[in-house]
């Protein structure tokens, strides 16, 4: 079983700032790799797929990138809708199964 | 517009069980590989099944392999979830969600639900 780790736990930050949050895998997932958004009360929301890959309607301050184990979504400069917390998702090459992280929150500083 | 309206959820006995639905519009549904995520109370969202987008092949979470099946009925347009010997630790919100377009059906979540929520409670 692919585990996944996300640090730091809490990232405090200032609208405007740069965010940098990371996801490590215990073994290589490749580029299986993906970041969702979440808000409390809502739906988690797909952000970057195949590490990279920005999904459809996300604004371009928004970033991924990494292969094989380490992984890191990067948010250019702060907005204040962006403070929420972001899971990253691993998929095994086969059989295809998913695995969340635990999440890291970006708090208003 | 894309969406995603599940429902079936409710409060049930420790070992009975429960169906969800999914019914999916505003796009080809034959087109896309399903998800079931759930989301358990204060917790991170866990993935719990995903099947391709023609009903012949799926895989589920250890958690849940051999008591959920996750099915799908492109005629009408509706994803499934069956919950059979339901336990505590079952207690979440359940979304469907469809994977992203590829040639492949085992893609990430880009479009979800809203959820319906499922306790497990004596």
């Amino acid at each position: 079983e692919i585990l996944l780790t996300q640090s730091p736990a809490t990232l405090s930050l200032s609208p405007g700032e740069r965010a940098t949050l990371s996801c490590r895998a215990s073994q290589s997932v490749g580029t299986y790799l993906a970041w969702y958004q979440q808000k409390p009360g809502q739906s988690p929301r797909l952000l970057i797929y195949d590490a990279s890959t920005r999904a459809t309607g996300i604004p371009a301050r928004f970033s991924g990138s990494g292969s094989g184990t380490d992984f890191t979504l990067t948010i250019s400069s702060l907005e204040p809708e962006d403070f929420a917390l972001y899971y990253c998702q691993q998929r095994n090459n086969w059989p295809p199964i998913f695995t969340f992280g635990p999440g890291t929150k970006v708090d208003i500083k | 517009q894309v969406q995603l309206v599940e429902s079936g959820g409710g409060v049930v006995q420790p070992g009975r069980s429960l169906r969800l639905s999914c019914v999916a519009s505003g796009f080809t549904f034959t087109n896309f590989g399903m998800h079931w995520v759930r989301q358990a109370p204060g917790k991170g969202p866990e993935w719990v099944a995903v099947i391709s987008y023609d009903g012949n092949h799926e895989y589920s979470a250890d958690s849940v392999k051999g008591r959920f099946t996750i099915s799908r009925d492109n005629s009408k347009n509706t994803l499934y979830l069956q919950m059979d010997s339901l336990r505590p630790e079952d207690t979440a919100l359940y979304y469907c969600a469809r994977a992203t377009a590829g040639v492949s059906s085992w893609r990430p979540m880009e479009v979800w639900g809203q959820g319906t929520l499922v306790t497990v409670s004596s």
